[in-house]
């Protein structure tokens, strides 16, 4: 079935240093990809998201470009706050009416000024 | 443009009693989906509802049931409740289509004793 893959975190990273983080998926058809992040005690707001193949989402100065040809969609950001700190999710959805989200494990971001 | 809320924030239950979790999805958005989010099993779909249907359906037990009513908004009934079903009980919406992303209430701490 399908699935997604994240890299295992947590990432530590000093303020302003350059963020990727790996995202990889499996999936029949052609999926709509996604990053959520969820912040400590809080639900979870999408930060970006692609629909087709070499579409680029981004937002808040983060990005990731949906790679049909290797299966990824790889967040980057060029210079992380204090404020990023938080556990990002890479999802998928097989783009079909009904159809769940389905996420990989979470990868934990702490910035440390 | 309200958000989706999720009632209660907060909800501590017994063993053996049974517990309702209600959402309120955005305005205009006519699907519904629920995850339960727990350290060890991640982020998994319980079921969706649209227009009043249930669509879809994940692994879970009979014990966990939904329903949608007329103005959209759901809710999740857990009966018999289990040690185990202790965890935070997310509420998506979503236009018909998957494409448009899912938008994430801030959940339900459900603990279980």
């Amino acid at each position: 079935g399908d699935s997604v893959t994240q890299m295992e975190g947590p990432v530590t990273l000093s303020e302003e240093a350059f963020l990727t983080i790996n995202c990889t998926y499996t999936a029949t058809g052609y999926p709509s990809l996604f990053w959520y992040v969820q912040y400590p005690g809080e639900g979870l707001q999408l930060l970006l998201k692609a629909t087709k193949a070499d579409d680029k989402g981004s937002n808040k100065g983060f990005e990731a470009t949906y790679r049909k040809e290797t299966t990824s969609f790889h967040l980057e950001k060029g210079s992380v706050q204090v404020s990023d700190s938080a556990v990002y999710f890479c999802a998928l959805t097989p783009n079909q009416a009904g159809t769940a989200l389905i996420f990989g494990k979470g990868t934990t971001l702490s910035v440390s000024s | 443009k309200a958000g989706v809320t999720q009632t209660p924030r907060y909800l501590i239950k017994t063993r053996g009693q049974q517990v309702t979790l209600s959402c309120s999805p955005i305005s205009g958005h006519r699907s519904v989906s629920w995850y339960q989010q727990t350290p060890g099993q991640g982020l998994q779909f319980l079921f969706e509802y649209f227009s009043e249907t249930q669509r879809n359906k994940g692994n879970f037990p009979g014990r966990f049931s939904g329903r949608q009513f007329s103005n959209s908004r759901s809710e999740m009934n857990v009966s018999t409740l289990e040690l185990g079903d202790s965890a935070l009980y997310l509420c998506a919406s979503s236009l018909e289509s998957p494409n448009y992303g899912y938008t994430f209430g801030s959940g339900t701490r459900l603990t279980v004793v």
